[in-house]
């Protein structure tokens, strides 16, 4: 079974609005990490944004913040006032803590999203 | 800010040759990590190190060696490339132990094998 699902399709947003990139997790451990990086055209994966699984409040920074639902297994990533530079392909990771593997991510297929002027 | 730099952009190697991809990173991280990207498939994970001259295998180590006699740098190598071997290979360094533990990645190295 996939630990990290991400099924929408191409996303396009308009300038200036937000848009909510789905993620969904599987996992049997109490501790663990989400993560999103952003992939421009250019390949580099650039951190966005990280929820731990006991944080309290939703993750925030900058334009990025993480809808956390943790009985759902969802952790959504919403970005405000998209800018064209928002362009991208979105990745959700998870980081399982008692995998004895105490670093190692495990990545979705990722999401493609075009924002249109 | 974290840096970590790998040695090629764009690579094209041919069938049956020995290929080496170099990774090095300038923040002392403890943690170093290769994977490779295909289209739908994401990133998948193909060997990481916790320490110098230590290696553990990922997800698809099939195929590939790995060399970490620096801190700094880690060495992904193909024995013997084939066509299959074609794709974005992504590095990526953490600091290890508690807290967030961040992966950041270097810039990729697009991979052709004819």
């Amino acid at each position: 079974a996939q630990k990290i699902t991400q099924t929408q399709p191409g996303m396009f947003v308009q300038e200036k609005e937000a848009v909510t990139l789905d993620c969904t997790y599987d996992t049997s451990d109490p501790s663990y990490g989400l993560f999103w990086y952003k992939q421009p055209s250019s390949g580099e994966m650039i951190f966005l944004i990280y929820q731990g699984s006991y944080d309290q409040q939703n993750a925030t920074e900058g334009r990025y913040s993480l809808n956390f639902q943790k009985a759902r297994k969802s952790a959504n990533l919403v970005i405000s006032a998209s800018q064209l530079g928002d362009s991208a392909m979105y990745f959700c990771a998870m980081r399982e803590v008692d995998t004895g593997a105490n670093s190692k991510l495990t990545f979705g297929k990722g999401i493609t999203l075009s924002v249109r002027p | 800010d974290v840096k970590v730099t790998q040695s090629s952009r764009y690579l094209v190697k041919r069938t049956g040759e020995k290929v080496f991809l170099e990774c090095v990173q300038d923040m002392d991280h403890e943690n170093m990590f290769w994977y490779r990207q295909d289209p739908g498939l994401g990133l998948r994970l193909i060997y990481f190190s916790y320490d110098v001259k230590m290696k553990e295998k990922g997800d698809i180590p099939e195929g590939y060696s790995v060399s970490r006699e620096k801190k700094e740098r880690f060495s992904l190598i193909l024995e013997s490339a084939s066509t299959n071997q074609t794709s974005m290979y992504l590095c990526a360094s953490s600091s290890g132990g508690d807290g967030t533990d961040t992966q950041y990645f270097g810039p990729g190295t697009r991979l052709t094998v004819l």
